[in-house]
Order: structure tokens, then C-alpha cells, then sequence
């Protein structure tokens, strides 16, 4: 059972237009939610995150929206580039561990 | 500054035998992890350490081993091996699980048991 519930699976974007993936979550005992991108035979690398008490945040192209009420955030890439085609997974803390969604496979057509 | 360092980077094991994939990190991370990942399932945390000496479980413990005796080092023990068990494995570590700054992960072992 997936304690991050991502969506969607994958997700095609034509070069310049804005991708939005959504994660929602039930345990109000997270605390940190950072999202990942990741390149075929790489490793997960940390993109962008925010706590509970913050709506938002933005770091130049890539946006987080938090809504606390209904346990949903989101990742915003505003100007798409073919070069963000990536999987991109959201994740939460609790504690000592970090739960992660199962991933969104990214498309951005030139 | 290597970062996070895992060997092998491909392996296949047949079923029962019994293997150790190695992860270090030069970055005195206090915490380390291991996450399997597959297909449709995101990442799924193996076991967990927050410090030498201190290991702990996460979601999907079954079948695997871990231990602590340095900083650098988190190995994960495969006692003895099942299909189920193929799958990309990551190593993560970071100055703590409760710090800001995210993970740090390794490039992965891809494991083929058979």
C-alpha cells in the first residue's frame, strides 16, 4: 500500500508547456516533502522540496504547491524542456524515514 | 568527493546464494539507507541506519541484512537470494534523516536473481 499516492504514470509535454505532477497523503505526521528527478541508470537526485507550513515554493523553473487541508501537493515545470524528460517521484518524512510515490515518467516533446 | 559509492554496479545471482552489495560514502553522513526501486512502485526503503552501531527496519526488511560498523560503510546482506528479489538497488545517505538537504544518492546495483 503506497503512503504517497502519485500521479499521473506518465505524462507527455510539448517543449514550453507546463508539466504538473500531483501526490496526495494520508499521514499527517509528514513532515518534508521533497521531490526527485531521475535520469535512465542514474540515481534519484533531490530537485526541489517544502515543509507543511509554507504553500508554496519556487526555485527558478520548478514550483511546489502544498495544500495541508486536503494532504495534496504538487510539482509545477513551467517552460517544459525536452532536457527535463525524467522520472520524477515525490516523497515524504516521517521520523527517520522518507516514503516516495511511484513515480511519474516525463516526456517533454521538442 | 566521490559522494555515495556502490559496488557492483550489475550482478546475477541464482536462487539461494547469498551475496553483500557494498555502499560507502565520503560525505560523514550520519544517516544511510537502502531502497529497493521497481517498476510501478517508486522506492521502497530496505533498512535504514542512523548512526554506527544503529540500524533499524523499513517497509520491505524481509530477506535482507544490514549492519553498521563505520560512518562510510552500509552494506546490504542478501542471506539467500529469490527472484523476488531482482531489482535496482540505492543506496542513500544524508547529514541526518531529520536535517535539511535532501538525500544523496548512489547510481544503483541492478540485480538479476534466477
Amino acid at each position: 500500500q503506497q503512503q504517497v499516492k502519485q500521479s499521473p504514470q506518465s505524462l507527455i509535454v510539448q517543449k514550453g508547456g507546463i508539466s504538473i505532477i500531483n501526490c496526495a497523503y494520508e499521514n499527517t505526521a509528514f513532515d518534508y516533502f521533497p521531490w526527485y528527478q531521475q535520469f535512465p541508470g542514474k540515481g534519484p537526485a533531490l530537485l526541489i522540496a517544502i515543509r507543511p507550513d509554507v504553500s508554496e515554493k519556487k526555485e527558478g523553473r520548478f514550483t511546489i504547491s502544498f495544500n495541508k487541508s486536503a494532504k495534496q501537493f504538487s510539482l509545477h515545470i513551467m517552460d517544459s524542456q525536452p532536457g527535463d524528460s525524467a522520472t520524477y517521484f515525490c516523497a515524504a518524512r516521517s521520523g527517520n524515514k522518507l516514503v516516495f510515490g511511484a513515480g511519474t515518467i516525463l516526456r517533454v516533446k521538442s | 568527493n566521490a559522494g555515495v559509492t556502490q559496488t557492483p554496479k550489475f550482478q546475477v545471482l541464482k536462487t539461494g546464494q547469498s551475496m553483500t552489495l557494498q555502499c560507502a560514502q565520503d560525505m560523514n553522513h550520519e544517516y544511510m539507507s537502502w531502497y529497493r526501486q521497481d517498476p510501478g512502485m517508486g522506492l521502497r526503503l530496505i533498512h535504514y541506519s542512523v548512526g554506527a552501531g544503529i540500524t533499524d527496519q523499513g517497509e520491505v526488511p524481509n530477506g535482507y541484512n544490514v549492519s553498521r560498523s563505520t560512518t562510510e560503510d552500509f552494506p546490504l546482506r542478501l542471506l539467500s537470494a529469490a527472484p523476488s528479489q531482482t531489482s535496482v538497488y540505492f543506496c542513500a545517505s544524508s547529514y541526518g534523516a531529520r536535517r535539511s538537504g535532501g538525500y544523496t544518492f548512489g547510481s544503483g546495483t541492478r540485480l538479476t536473481v534466477v
